[in-house]
């Protein structure tokens, strides 16, 4: 069966600090890979999504960016982290565009 | 992240039927959304509810918050084909703290 994880479940950083969100999906092979956030009181917003190696398209400009250096990894990073990055992020993914899309368990991060 | 409850899994209806998904819980929400997700797509934002027993209404689909606000409706009247896709209820229990519904797939057959 596939299954989804991404780490860490909850960060703490500082304004101004680096970022790493990683997400890795299992038991599938070439998925489409998401990147949403859920600011507090406000609906999911896709961030990246990827349908393959090295290939990522940004839905909204921003401070983050991300990468996917294997089929099956999903990296969400930011070189100086915002105040208002605070947020949900949830990676996710899906077998192919016809398919829906299934959510990993989620990282709180929060920017002090 | 646990889940929300949500009723049926699946549902096949002709068109012009009327239908109604439920999402449960045991937790009290600050707020519930609806999504619809559609294949190939992210999920789209339908109505976000944050007082118990607030009921919204957009065009034929009306939503309503439990009293309690541990749970959630959704109504569809008079269903047409583009109503199709997955419903997902998502309730937030303060900040940054996420629950999932387990979705409900709906067809609506012309």
């Amino acid at each position: 069966s596939q299954t989804i994880h991404q780490w860490p479940a909850t960060l703490v950083q500082p304004v101004g600090s680096p970022l790493s969100l990683e997400c890795t999906v299992e038991g599938t092979s070439n998925p489409n890979l998401y990147w949403y956030r859920q600011a507090a009181g406000r609906g999911l917003q896709l961030l990246f999504y990827s349908v393959g190696i090295g290939q990522i398209s940004s839905e909204v400009p921003q401070n983050l960016s991300a990468s996917r250096p294997q089929d099956r990894q999903f990296i969400l990073s930011s070189k100086k982290l915002l105040l208002s990055d605070s947020g949900f992020y949830l990676c996710a993914w899906s077998p192919n565009r016809d398919s829906m899309v299934l959510f990993g368990e989620g990282s709180r991060l929060t920017v002090l | 992240t646990q889940l929300l409850e949500q009723s049926p899994q699946f549902l096949s209806i002709q068109e012009g039927e009327n239908l109604t998904v439920y999402c449960n819980s045991s937790s009290v929400f600050s707020s519930l959304q609806w999504y619809r997700q559609e294949p190939g797509e992210g999920p789209v934002l339908l109505v976000t509810v944050v007082t118990g027993g607030e009921v919204k209404k957009l065009k034929r689909l009306t939503f309503q918050f439990g009293d309690a606000r541990k749970d959630s409706s959704l109504h569809i009247t008079a269903a047409q084909p583009g109503d199709t896709g997955l419903y997902l209820c998502v309730g937030e229990a303060g900040a940054n703290n996420l629950f999932f519904g387990t979705g409900t797939r709906l067809t609506v057959i012309p």
